[in-house]
């Protein structure tokens, strides 16, 4: 089955800098690959997604980058602020049993320093 | 959009009770899916729905765990007995699959302690 790891599992960078997160997963069929945001006391919320047939995807700071031949994903925030301290999922679509499985990272907590 | 809702929130019960968790997924979402997640193992899929029929229960980790789904607005998740080690948030999710569309929104999680 699919398998998909995170690193790094803790990130701190200075307020306005970038912060950068990576994935990488073993099943060369997985075809979606959507980030979470998690904050403390909630639901992972989705805040953005990429599909295997587009290599970048970019709202706003934050961007995805898929490299299908390495199987490997990144999400990108760009002019980080405080709100965006937080934890970060990224996951893959496995392709068992319907193909509706997805298949998480270990997350990563981002802290941003003022 | 109310967005999926759990109940309860906060649940603690003794080691050897029951324990149910529910949720109502968004409307006219056409997937389920129940996650627990802990520190050691993270977010796992433990069962998923579609059309309120199981599809996957291999995340189940045992005959202690059962989920129904018995009709598109409405899921349960029982723990009997339960056990120490079930202690986790757990977390429904929905999605609307058609179309080759994927996203799953979450609900705010139900905290489980059993003592």
């Amino acid at each position: 089955g699919e398998n998909v790891e995170q690193h790094p599992s803790t990130l701190s960078v200075q307020e306005g800098d970038s912060a950068v997160i990576k994935c990488t997963y073993s099943d060369s069929a997985s075809n979606y690959f959507p980030w979470y945001k998690q904050e403390l006391g909630k639901g992972p919320q989705l805040i953005i997604d990429i599909r295997s047939n587009v290599g970048e995807k970019k709202d706003q700071r934050i961007a995805v980058t898929l490299n299908k031949t390495a199987k490997h994903f990144s999400l990108h925030i760009t002019e980080t602020q405080p709100e965006d301290s937080a934890v970060y999922f990224c996951a893959a679509k496995g392709t068992f049993q319907g193909a509706q499985k997805l298949v998480f990272g270990q997350g990563t907590r981002l802290t941003i320093n003022p | 959009d109310a967005g999926v809702i759990q109940s309860p929130r906060h649940e603690v019960t003794e080691m050897g009770q029951e324990v149910t968790l529910r949720c109502k997924p968004i409307s006219g979402h056409n997937s389920l899916f129940w996650y627990r997640q802990t520190m050691m193992r993270g977010l796992e899929l433990l069962i998923y729905f579609n059309n309120n029929v199981p599809i996957d229960d291999s995340g189940m980790p045992e005959d202690r765990f059962s989920a129904k789904m018995p009709n598109a607005s409405f899921s349960t998740l029982k723990i009997q007995p339960s056990e120490p080690r079930d202690s986790a948030v757990y977390f429904c999710a929905s999605s609307l699959t058609n179309l080759g569309r994927r996203e799953q929104y979450f609900g705010p999680g139900t905290r489980l302690t059993v003592t």
